[in-house]
């Protein structure tokens, strides 16, 4: 158990709709960052956050967007969802020392299947 | 800008070595390393920073050229728990927007 909670983790729905992934980060940690995996591919980073503010993004759609709230925990947000948005969603958080990242933790990620 | 990683993919019997490469065009911070076993999330084996160093622990381990901006990780008498996909993931420089980006993975399986 890493620590990292993610929920839900199954989620299918259909094209067009709105779906929202939620993250708590593992106690302490700061920084959350979100991954987007599509069948037996690599991890995209999609958008880090560091104690409730927005701090890197990567080759985040304009469909998504993301925020870390107060507690630390954090949401996906994914809109007008097509059928290539189906892929697996991993929330990661770790330490940062001096600006750098340590061992980050992977929650068991949601899968998402737009139909 | 997304690193390199070779190969794609490798196949060993149990007890073999192989070697996983990991390339970046830009100067490195740090780099990192991961193992996702299928349908399940990465788990990470270790990090070196900048300044070239190796680390391992058991029969794993890693080194870190900063002058060619490649890492390798060593993977020695390997055992069927070693199966998976490996990932390295580099950081470009440490700051306030510390990321990963990740390579596209080398899936290694081990048989008997």
């Amino acid at each position: 158990d890493s620590g990292v909670t993610q929920t839900p983790k199954h989620l299918i729905t259909a094209t067009g709709q709105r779906v929202t992934l939620r993250c708590s980060p593992r106690s302490g940690d700061l920084s959350v960052y979100w991954y987007q995996q599509s069948l037996d591919q690599g991890l995209q980073f999609l958008i880090q956050y560091y104690n409730g503010e927005e701090r890197a993004k990567g080759n985040i759609l304009e469909r998504f967007s993301a925020q870390q709230f107060p507690d630390l925990h954090s949401e996906l947000n994914l809109s007008s969802l097509e059928l290539g948005d189906s892929a697996l969603y991993f929330c990661a958080s770790s330490v940062v020392i001096q600006g750098a990242m340590t061992e980050a933790f992977f929650g068991q990620g949601t899968r998402l299947t737009v139909v | 800008q997304q690193p390199v990683q070779s190969p794609q993919a490798v196949i060993l019997r149990e007890g073999e070595d192989a070697v996983i490469n990991c390339s970046s065009s830009k100067a490195l911070y740090s780099v990192h390393w991961y193992r996702q076993k299928h349908g399940e999330a990465p788990v990470f084996l270790m990090i070196l920073l900048k300044g070239g160093e190796q680390k391992g622990h058991d029969k794993i381990s890693a080194s870190f050229n900063e002058k060619k901006q490649q890492s390798s990780l060593y993977l020695t008498a390997s055992q069927l728990s070693y199966s998976g996909t490996y990932f390295c993931g580099t950081e470009i420089e440490a700051g306030t927007a510390s990321k990963l980006t990740f390579g596209t993975g080398t899936r290694l399986q081990v048989t008997l």
